[in-house]
């Protein structure tokens, strides 16, 4: 079974800086999603990527599939409070499995 | 509409009772499954369901039993839990099995 390994475990910054979460995996995925946890609730759906190299925005995230697919990054730029979260990061296994990470927790501080 | 509902939000049980989770589904998919989510633990996977079929169950323990009456319907039937299951149980739907999940608000189950 892969192993899905993200950094940091927490995050606490100013509203305003940027920041970067790490999702890494010796092995390749096919696919893999990033996911935002509010306490009480369930994940949501931010991103998916397929593609080796891929980049995607949405607003001030930006989320890079590695070219060997083993591994993903996301970045916020400028983090406001509203940010604040667990986020997941969960690949697709060759096998067709979905495994996730233990998740980054962030806080952005007003 | 919300495409994946679950019910109750909150649960609190004592250890002889018997209750049930509802997830309930609006996205016309075909793979549902039940998590667990532990404090300082990744997502935990229980059951896999495809075409209302179980296909997958991850060695947990009998006193959870899952059921999947139809394609827009989940249960997860409790009965005789432990103090160590309370925690945030997950619904979440796909396409298929290797396509993005969708969640639920999940159950916060306390077990007295």
């Amino acid at each position: 079974t892969q192993l899905l390994e993200q950094s940091p475990q927490f995050l606490s910054i100013q509203e305003g800086e940027n920041l970067t979460v790490y999702c890494n995996s010796s092995s390749v995925f096919s696919s893999l999603q990033w996911y935002r946890q509010e306490p009480g609730e369930g994940p949501v759906l931010l991103v998916t990527v397929v593609t080796g190299g891929e980049v995607k925005k949405l607003k001030r995230l930006t989320f890079q599939f590695g070219d060997a697919r083993k591994d993903s990054s996301l970045h916020i730029t400028a983090a406001q409070t509203g940010d604040t979260g667990l986020y997941l990061c969960a690949g697709g296994e060759i096998d067709d499995k979905i495994i996730f990470g233990k998740g980054t927790r962030l806080h952005i501080l007003p | 509409e919300t495409g994946v509902t679950q019910t109750p939000r909150h649960l609190v049980m004592g250890m002889t009772n018997k209750k049930s989770l509802k997830c309930e589904q609006h996205l016309g998919h075909n793979a549902m499954y039940w998590y667990k989510q532990s404090a300082k633990k990744p997502l935990e996977l229980m059951f896999v369901y495809s075409l209302e079929e179980r296909v997958e169950n991850n060695s947990v323990p009998s006193r959870f039993s899952p059921e999947c009456p139809n394609s827009s319907h989940l249960f997860l039937h409790l009965h005789t839990l432990q103090p160590e299951d309370s925690a945030l149980y997950l619904c979440a739907t796909a396409s298929g099995s290797s396509d993005t999940q969708y969640f639920g608000p999940g159950t916060r189950l306390t077990v007295l």
